[in-house]
């Protein structure tokens, strides 16, 4: 079965200590793996999308990377307006639609 | 400019009533969906229309149902609300459905709480 599952649930960091998110994801034909945040409130906010293997994006202190099972969101050096709920998601080839992961809420305390 | 716009944002009502969500986007995208997201803040799609042609219906209750009367909007009327439909609505568009190369990248609404007593 088709499915997209994000780990840690939960992340806590100190101001400026860098941390990576999971998204696993087992899905028959990747057409996209996306990364969204969204803050409390408030409607997810696209970040990324990788479209194969070995691809690599980054914005400011955000970096996701994609490989044939997974997906990292690296955040280097976190501040604290980094806190938020980071929301992955892919569509396959067969789906036409995004399936999200439940979420890894960050909180980046000072 | 607001991209995707949804009305009301907050919405407090009786079991049993029927309600609607509006969705408009500026964006000129082709594709609008809605989506519901639970307590557990897990984001599930209900409803995809492509040029106001329904692409995605999921497995919902046939008391939602989806109406576009232009491929700008996008609106959800809710029958006899039970309070299992407590949730927020996100209404989101792109520029395709699933074209590739960025023009599937979905843009979303700030959300609909609605809250069924």
């Amino acid at each position: 079965e088709d499915q997209v599952t994000q780990s840690p649930e939960a992340l806590r960091l100190q101001e400026g200590e860098s941390s990576s998110l999971n998204c696993s994801y087992t899905v028959s034909g990747l057409r996209g793996l996306f990364w969204y945040r969204q803050d409390p409130g408030k409607g997810p906010e696209f970040l990324f999308t990788l479209y194969s293997a070995g691809e690599e994006k980054e914005k400011e202190r955000l970096k996701a990377t994609l490989t044939k099972k997974e997906s990292f969101l690296h955040i280097t050096a976190p501040k604290p307006e980094d806190s938020a709920t980071y929301l992955c998601a892919a569509t396959s080839l067969s789906w036409g639609k995004l399936q999200f992961g439940a979420g890894t809420q960050v909180v980046v305390t000072p | 400019d607001t991209a995707v716009s949804q009305t009301p944002k907050y919405l407090v009502t009786q079991m049993g009533n029927d309600k609607s969500i509006k969705c408009e986007q500026n964006l000129g995208h082709d594709t609008m969906y809605w989506y519901k997201q639970d307590s557990k803040k897990f984001l599930k799609i209900m409803f995809s229309y492509n040029n106001k042609e329904l692409i995605i219906n999921e497995t919902v209750p046939n008391r939602f149902s989806p109406k576009s009367p232009d491929k700008a909007h996008l609106n959800l009327h809710i029958n006899s609300l039970e309070l299992g439909d407590s949730a927020v609505y996100f209404c989101a568009s792109s520029q395709r459905a699933w074209a590739g190369q960025g023009q599937e990248t979905q843009y979303f609404g700030p959300g609909t709480r609605l809250l069924v007593l």
